[in-house]
């Protein structure tokens, strides 16, 4: 399965300032999604990550604070803009290979806003 | 809107014995059940999965089951270790490469 590279691993941000966190897979994938994890608590997927395309919004989240690039098959990144405390979270990328169906999951991002 | 629900929330065994976590999904449309398991301060990790044309599948000591009609499905742990001892994720698909995850299982096995 695709191993995939997430940076960076944890950051501490000012509230109303961006952070930009990237994604890069060893191997073209089919799919790439962005997840966010509250602490102890199950995943929600924020977006897919579409190449050469925008990405696509689940309920509740919007490309304004979220804004997501996908420039080819095995990268992208994942913008979390005018940060406020409650966006402190862990931030997941993952992906999936044409023909599997499971995701894999980078190591994370876990962003602490102050 | 599409759920899944995860029971129980917390689990603790002896070591050797077996653990079991129950998921309920809502979307009849959902095929594949994925199961991911998650240590402190890791990525989740994909330990099962099963397609629902199947009702049962099993490697080594997991094993998961699939019953459609019912829409549930369960994760089985058998000759539990310590290394065991972590968050266990079930999910449902929804829509393609999609899947909705529940609300996590904390495992505990006491040696």
């Amino acid at each position: 399965s695709a191993v995939i590279s997430q940076k960076p691993s944890r950051d501490i941000c000012q509230r109303g300032t961006s952070l930009t966190i990237q994604c890069q897979v060893d191997s073209q994938v089919t799919m790439m999604f962005w997840y966010r994890q509250q602490p102890g608590q199950s995943l929600t997927l924020i977006a897919t990550a579409n190449q050469g395309s925008e990405a696509t919004y689940e309920s509740g989240f919007v490309i304004d604070k979220f804004p997501i690039s996908r420039p080819n098959l095995t990268f992208s990144t994942l913008t979390v803009s005018n940060m406020s405390p409650e966006d402190s979270s862990i931030y997941l990328c993952s992906a999936v290979q044409g023909g599997l169906y499971g995701y894999t999951f980078g190591s994370g991002t876990r962003l602490t806003v102050v | 809107g599409e759920n899944v629900e995860q029971h129980p929330s917390t689990l603790s065994v002896q070591e050797g014995d077996s653990a079991v976590i129950k998921c309920t999904y809502s979307d009849s449309a959902s095929n594949y059940f994925p199961w991911y398991k998650q240590e402190l301060g890791k990525r989740p990790q994909l330990i099962i999965d099963i397609r629902s044309n199947v009702g049962e599948k099993k490697d080594q000591r997991i094993a998961v089951t699939l019953n459609k009609t019912a829409k549930h499905f369960s994760l089985h742990i058998t000759e539990t270790q310590p290394e065991d001892s972590a968050v266990y994720f079930c999910a449902a698909s929804r829509g393609t490469y999609k899947y909705i995850f529940g609300t996590g299982t904390r495992l505990k096995v006491l040696a």
